[in-house]
């Protein structure tokens, strides 16, 4: 079956540091992957959409990554602040199904 | 523009008892989803619509039946409720006639089933 992997569940920086999270999958070739938002008490929020055929996407601080060989996306805030603490989730089409991983809890103290 | 709508926001059942999460959109999306979501667990999908008259089963769809009631509407059900469907359920929207569109969700629903 199809899997979606974040390789931390908790990720602790200092402010102004650049934070990377990794999402894996596996048995899968997804045509794009999505990264999500989710503070506590609410539902995910989409932040950004990555192509197969995109390297690199690019909004505000945000930056992801997609290799399909590695099957693999990394997700990167830039000059981290406390207000991007929060859970960052990648999800994946799996035909019309849409999947997720588990998350990655970013703490970022200032 | 409400987006996704869920109703109740909170609920406390007693094991064997049976209940409705209900779940709106206005964003004419012809797919949707309901997760659940528990600590350390991330959000398992239950089960979804890819479009109105159409369901299919998730990851984790034991002890759980959904109803596409139109577009708009999309409800899940527990017939007998079990302590181990304590959680807090997500319901999600996308169009599914564009390639590369995000889902939508609403605020969710706290269950604790006693």
């Amino acid at each position: 079956s199809q899997k979606i992997e974040q390789n931390s569940e908790a990720l602790n920086i200092q402010e102004g540091k650049t934070a990377t999270l990794t999402c894996n999958y596996t048995n899968y070739s997804p045509a794009y992957l999505q990264w999500y938002r989710q503070d506590p008490g609410r539902g995910p929020v989409f932040l950004l959409l990555i192509r197969e055929n995109e390297k690199e996407k690019r909004k505000e601080r945000l930056k992801v990554t997609f290799d399909t060989t590695l099957k693999q996306s990394l997700f990167h805030i830039t000059a981290s602040q406390p207000a991007d603490s929060a859970t960052y989730l990648c999800a994946l089409l799996a035909g019309t199904a849409l999947i997720f991983g588990k998350g990655t809890t970013l703490s970022v103290s200032s | 523009n409400a987006g996704v709508t869920q109703t109740p926001k909170f609920q406390v059942l007693k094991t064997g008892q049976s209940m409705t999460l209900q779940c709106a959109q206005d964003m004419n999306h012809n797919s949707m989803y309901w997760y659940r979501q528990d600590p350390g667990m991330g959000l398992r999908l239950i089960y979804y619509s890819a479009s109105e008259g159409t369901t299919d089963k998730g990851e984790v769809p034991n002890g759980y039946n959904v109803s596409r009631l139109n577009k708009r509407e999309f409800s899940l059900r527990l017939e007998s409720a079990a302590p181990s469907q304590t959680s807090v359920y997500f319901c999600a929207s996308r169009d599914r006639t564009l390639m590369n569109t995000e889902a939508f969700f609403g605020q969710g629903t706290r269950l604790t089933v006693v």
